[in-house]
């Protein structure tokens, strides 16, 4: 069965230093894979979409970018955080069949 | 753009009913819903694909007017483990995995 994993899962980090946060899927090849970040309280907001390596579509400029440097392996940075980066950061791998969005547990960082 | 959800957020009894509306401005292929308790990740519901098929999950449906570019998502006889924010999420036709979500509904439900 396909599983999703990311990490960390929480992390404290202050403004000014870099992010990367890693997101892996197992047991599916070739999958669409998703970021999203929620602010407190708020919606999800897409950051990024990838439907193949190397293949990156981006709906927010600004400071981060991501990555898919393997078939199964998503990746979201950052060279320097800012306050309105903490949010609760969610990776999605999308299934081919039912073409649902099968979320990661998510990874809360808080920019101080 | 973001899609429009509304209420943002309702308050219920056990047993009562609510309708969560969602609508987009471009001409969508599918639309997604997602339910949100707090402190998790969204987990699916159903989607919709082009049609105006309605679909259940236990005592929850949904319905997709694509020619509105419009979902509903209905809550029938709600129970305690409805409560949460709900997310649309309309595909649109022309720009197919790009998955956007509307700013949610919380749902509480009361005893």
């Amino acid at each position: 069965s396909q599983t999703i994993h990311q990490w960390p899962a929480t992390l404290v980090q202050p403004v000014g230093s870099p992010l990367s946060l890693e997101c892996t899927v197992e047991g599916t090849s070739n999958p669409n894979l998703y970021w999203y970040r929620q602010a407190a309280g708020r919606g999800l907001q897409l950051l990024f979409y990838s439907v193949g390596i190397g293949q990156i579509s981006s709906e927010v400029p600004q400071n981060l970018s991501a990555s898919r440097p393997q078939d199964r392996q998503f990746i979201l940075s950052s060279k320097k955080l800012l306050l309105s980066d903490s949010g609760f950061y969610l990776c999605a791998w999308r299934s081919q069949g039912t073409g649902e969005l099968f979320f990661g547990e998510g990874s809360r960082l808080t920019v101080l | 753009q973001q899609p429009v959800q509304s209420p943002q957020a309702v308050i219920l009894r056990e047993g009562e009913d609510a309708v969560i509306n969602c609508s987009s401005s471009k001409a969508l292929y599918s639309v997604h819903w997602y339910r949100q308790k707090h402190g998790e990740a969204p987990v699916f519901l159903m989607i919709l694909l082009k049609g105006g098929e309605q679909k259940g999950h236990d005592k929850i449906s949904a319905s997709f007017n694509e020619k509105k570019q419009q979902s509903s998502l209905y809550l029938t006889a709600s129970q305690l483990s409805y409560s949460g924010t709900y997310f649309c999420g309309p595909e649109p036709a022309a720009a197919g995995n790009k998955l956007t979500f509307g700013g949610g509904t919380r749902v509480l439900v009361k005893p």
